[in-house]
């Protein structure tokens, strides 16, 4: 229950297309869903995160797509780029006396240029 | 100037062996974090320090042991290094200690490799 489950594993996109990251988890207590991109030899970065009281929500290029009903939540990334190929990493967190929060495995994306 | 440094960068050693990765961050953040992150890439949560006080301290064997001196700096000591402690070790701070719901600046990494 405590297990956030990312696909797919790897990604390969044309440059200037969608690259489309799933994350699907069973604890309905999460209520922070971030994302991260690392690139390699690089520690993760926040890239956006959402809250389960919006659908959704954009910043530049990045759309997150939530649906509490469904448990999922999913990354967009819009005119994907050669410089977009990275790992990303989605994650979950709720508040337990302390706050806690799990990653997923991780996508790798590649974006042909 | 780096915000979040680790050193050292690159750690091989023999299994049995202690050692140590220090981390420090010049944001004035009052939290700072460790995590791991192993060969398939799974990152994981070790232990978080706010003010030099541990707030999360995840499922980690005895073996590994934070020190903070200050909400400056957060050192990770290894003891009887085993062949699974094989990973990239990630520092982080942020401003808070809410953890994930705010901003966290990840240092470069630690790769150790245990023979």
């Amino acid at each position: 229950q405590q297990q956030v489950k990312q696909s797919p594993q790897s990604l390969i996109v044309q440059k200037g297309g969608i690259s489309i990251i799933n994350c699907a988890y069973e604890n309905t207590a999460f209520d922070y869903f971030p994302w991260y991109q690392q690139f390699p030899g690089k520690g993760p970065a926040l890239l956006i995160a959402i809250r389960p009281d919006v659908s959704e929500k954009k910043e530049g290029r990045f759309t997150i797509s939530f649906n509490k009903s469904a448990k999922q939540f999913s990354l967009h990334i819009m005119d994907s780029q050669p410089g977009d190929s990275a790992t990303y990493f989605c994650a979950a967190s709720y508040y337990s006396g302390t706050y806690k929060y799990i990653f997923g495995t991780g996508t790798r994306l590649k974006v042909l240029a | 100037d780096t915000a979040v440094s680790q050193t050292p960068k690159y750690l091989v050693t023999q299994m049995g062996n202690d050692k140590s990765i220090k981390c420090e961050q010049n944001l004035g953040h009052d939290t700072m974090y460790w995590y791991k992150q192993d060969s398939k890439k799974f990152l994981k949560i070790m232990f978080s320090y706010n003010n030099k006080e541990l707030i999360i301290n995840e499922t980690v064997p005895n073996r590994f042991s934070p020190k903070s001196p200050d909400k400056a700096h957060l050192n990770l000591h290894i003891n009887s290094l085993e062949l699974g402690d094989s990973a990239v070790y990630f520092c982080a701070s942020s401003q808070g200690g809410t953890g994930l719901r705010e901003t966290q600046y990840f240092g470069p990494g630690t790769r150790l490799l245990v023979l």
